[in-house]
């Protein structure tokens, strides 16, 4: 079965930090871009990072210099490290496969499977 | 912040046809294709839509994604109660907003 599971949420005070792990099963990891997505409570979708299977990264600008995407393959797993953490960053993140669907002409994207998210909350 | 924008609800009752639509920019829309997502209460989002007008394998045909220049539009026909949940579009992005974003999501209520 393909799936995902995060782990490492919890509480932390603000200026903290956090890291949260996924871990893939059921296909193969190293052959996918990987993702981060988060929901405020009560909120919508807020894309937060991306990580190539060449291991280039991507960040939204809300996070960009705070927090660091990474993929350890052997192990199947994917990171997301949250330093200085701020109430804004409460959320459940979700982490997310991209899957590619080509044809003849080219290659669209998607995430197709997501995993069931883990809660941070940031508050003192 | 959500870059695309959605109307924050819809609704219809069972058998109807529910139109959702997605406004976005040059930079994502305008020049990418569109997914839509579907979230169950308390679940995990579930790709509904890609390439604009596509789904994926399981996918009911009751629901049809389209766009034109920087909008896009999710339908659903005959409106079922297990439709009832927030969906969202999302699109990838060639400017500095980030690599993908998502709109601002749409409640479904089957009345």
């Amino acid at each position: 079965e393909v799936q995902l599971v995060e782990s490492g949420g919890g509480l932390v005070q603000p200026g903290g930090s956090l890291r949260l792990s996924c871990a893939a099963s059921g296909f193969t990891f190293s052959s996918y871009d990987m993702h981060w997505v988060r929901q405020g409570t009560g909120k919508g979708l807020e894309w937060v990072s991306a990580i190539g299977t060449a291991g280039d990264t991507y960040y939204a600008g809300s996070v960009k210099g705070r927090f660091t995407i990474s993929r350890e393959n052997a192990k199947n797993s994917l990171y997301l490290q949250m330093n200085s953490l701020r109430a804004g960053d409460t959320a459940v993140y979700y982490c997310a496969r991209r899957v590619e669907y080509c044809t003849t002409i080219g290659c669209d994207y998607g995430m197709d499977v997501w995993g069931q998210g883990t809660t941070v909350s940031v508050s003192s | 912040q959500s870059v695309l924008t959605q109307p924050p609800s819809a609704s219809g009752t069972p058998g109807q046809r529910v139109t959702i639509s997605c406004s976005g920019s040059s930079s994502n829309i305008g020049s990418n294709t569109v997914n839509w997502y579907q979230q169950l209460p308390g679940t995990a989002p579930k790709l509904l839509i890609y390439s604009n007008n596509q789904r994926p394998s399981g996918v009911p045909d009751r629901f049809s994604g389209s766009k034109s220049g920087t909008s896009a539009s999710l339908a659903i026909s005959g409106l079922q109660s297990e439709d009832e949940a927030d969906y969202y579009c999302a699109a990838w992005d060639d400017s500095l907003n980030g690599l993908y974003v998502f709109g601002t999501g749409t409640k479904v209520t089957v009345l």
